[in-house]
């Protein structure tokens, strides 16, 4: 079975400071790990993903992660926050058995503070 | 490109009645389709699996006479809230991933904009 812990349903950050969003997923099989974001009354927006290859991943909006096996971790990080990304985070985690069900964390309000 | 569109955006319906929302991938061809939940300042809970030309596949606690789901073509997938009631309230989100050799990619899923369900 799959799970994924965000840790930190609040997180507040001042504009221009490092963004860090915590994820912890567990899988007994390879996983694909995605972070979305999510504007209110919208629909979700793919930030970036890890499938295979290179553990640090690159997305828009100046995100990226690293996918850090031993750590069982995909945190999300930006250098410098914007007020533009306060919004909701989503990490997700899916199996590479072909199903492609997403399995969500409880999600991460990001505020930036002016 | 790999757009998923929902119709209609936002809905408001009497109690008993049904509503009927529209998820189209709109440059790709889905043969899977998912449906999830969404309640105020909570996660996305998955509903239901949305295969074309067959059944659905619905998740634990989902009842499937309370929410059919019809996957018509590649392109389509509708959800019907029978007799809705208050609780049905919520925001409904589909989502679908690509097929191999498409525009969109395979191990991603692509998110429609959301149906706001409003029951009175």
């Amino acid at each position: 079975a799959q799970s994924v812990t965000q840790l930190g349903s609040h997180v507040s950050v001042s504009e221009g400071a490092l963004v860090l969003l915590r994820c912890n997923y567990s899988s007994s099989v390879p996983p694909y790990l995605f972070w979305y974001v999510q504007y209110p009354n919208q629909g979700l927006q793919l930030l970036l993903k890890y499938t295979t290859g290179a553990t640090l991943v690159k997305g828009i909006n100046g995100f990226e992660a690293e996918f850090k096996k031993s750590e069982t971790s995909f945190h999300l990080t930006k250098p410098s926050a914007h007020m533009s990304d306060a919004a909701e985070y989503f990490c997700a985690v899916s199996s590479t058995s072909g199903t492609y069900k997403y399995i969500f964390g409880t999600g991460t309000r990001l505020k930036v503070l002016a | 490109g790999a757009v998923v569109s929902q119709h209609p955006s936002w809905v408001i319906c009497k109690s008993g009645t049904s509503v009927k929302i529209e998820c189209r991938s709109l440059d790709f061809q889905a043969t899977t389709m998912f449906w999830y939940r969404q309640f105020p300042k909570q996660s996305l809970m998955l509903m239901a699996t949305s295969n074309e030309g067959s059944k659905a596949t619905y998740e634990q606690g989902v009842e499937k006479d309370k929410f059919l789901i019809n996957h018509a073509s590649l392109t389509l997938s509708t959800l019907t809230v029978t007799s809705a009631h208050p609780e049905d309230s919520s925001f409904y989100i589909c989502s679908a991933p690509g097929l191999a050799g498409g525009l969109a990619s395979t191990d991603t899923q692509y998110f429609g904009p959301g149906t706001r369900l409003t029951v009175l």
